[in-house]
């Protein structure tokens, strides 16, 4: 059964300070991706990366940036967080080829004050 | 125009009903269609692929318009435990969400 882990569900941070989301999936996925899911908007990519130490930008990735220094791991860091980016922080993982069946962990709410 | 496009509801629909919904997309090049589930406050889950001459799984059935370009899922003999938003995806060079419709089962 595929895992993906999220190191918190829920986040209080106030404005200006850097904040780390990790992620960790269990089942040697190559890619993994972070989205960020507000009412109304859907699902919007934030980063994905489909290798270790490989990222690519998704639709919304000013004000965030990543890291893969392990294939299971999958951090997006928010460099200094405004309010703008309170949210559900969603990260998935998929096979290579299969982008489309992702597995998602089970979110982290972030609130910036 | 949104390139995926849902109602967001919420659909209110007595238990036992038959209730479908739709998911329009706008760029024809699109390749590939799948419906997520969302329960409230969960993550999404991969609930089934849309095949170009329609599946079926068990009391849910997908289909594909290319002609008009949209998507439905159809649920049979709803249950209270199909209450959740369903996403629409759906693939060219990316992948594309929809933001969801919701649905409520109500005994």
């Amino acid at each position: 059964d595929v895992k993906v882990t999220q190191s918190s569900r829920y986040l209080v941070k106030r404005t200006g300070e850097k904040v780390f989301l990790e992620c960790v999936q269990d089942m040697d996925h190559e890619n993994m991706f972070w989205y960020r899911q507000d009412p109304g908007l859907g699902l919007r990519l934030i980063y994905f990366s489909y290798d270790v130490k490989m990222k690519e930008k998704g639709d919304i990735p000013e004000g965030y940036s990543v890291s893969r220094e392990k294939k299971e791991r999958f951090s997006l860091i928010l460099e200094s967080a405004s309010t703008n980016q309170t949210s559900m922080y969603l990260c998935a993982s998929s096979q290579q080829g299969a982008r489309e069946t992702q597995y998602f962990g089970p979110g982290t709410r972030l609130l910036v004050l | 125009r949104k390139e995926v496009e849902q109602d967001p509801g919420p659909f209110n629909v007595p238990e036992g009903a038959t209730v479908a919904f739709n998911c329009t997309y706008s760029n024809s090049a699109s390749q590939s269609f799948f419906w997520y589930r969302q329960d409230c406050r969960k993550e999404p889950k991969l609930l089934m692929s849309v095949y170009s001459s329609g599946n079926e799984d068990g009391r849910f059935t997908a289909q594909l318009n290319r002609a008009s370009q949209y998507i439905s899922l159809l649920i049979r003999d709803s249950k209270l435990s199909d209450s959740a938003t369903y996403l629409c995806v759906v693939t060219s060079y990316q992948l594309i969400w929809g933001a969801g419709t919701k649905l409520i089962i109500k005994p």
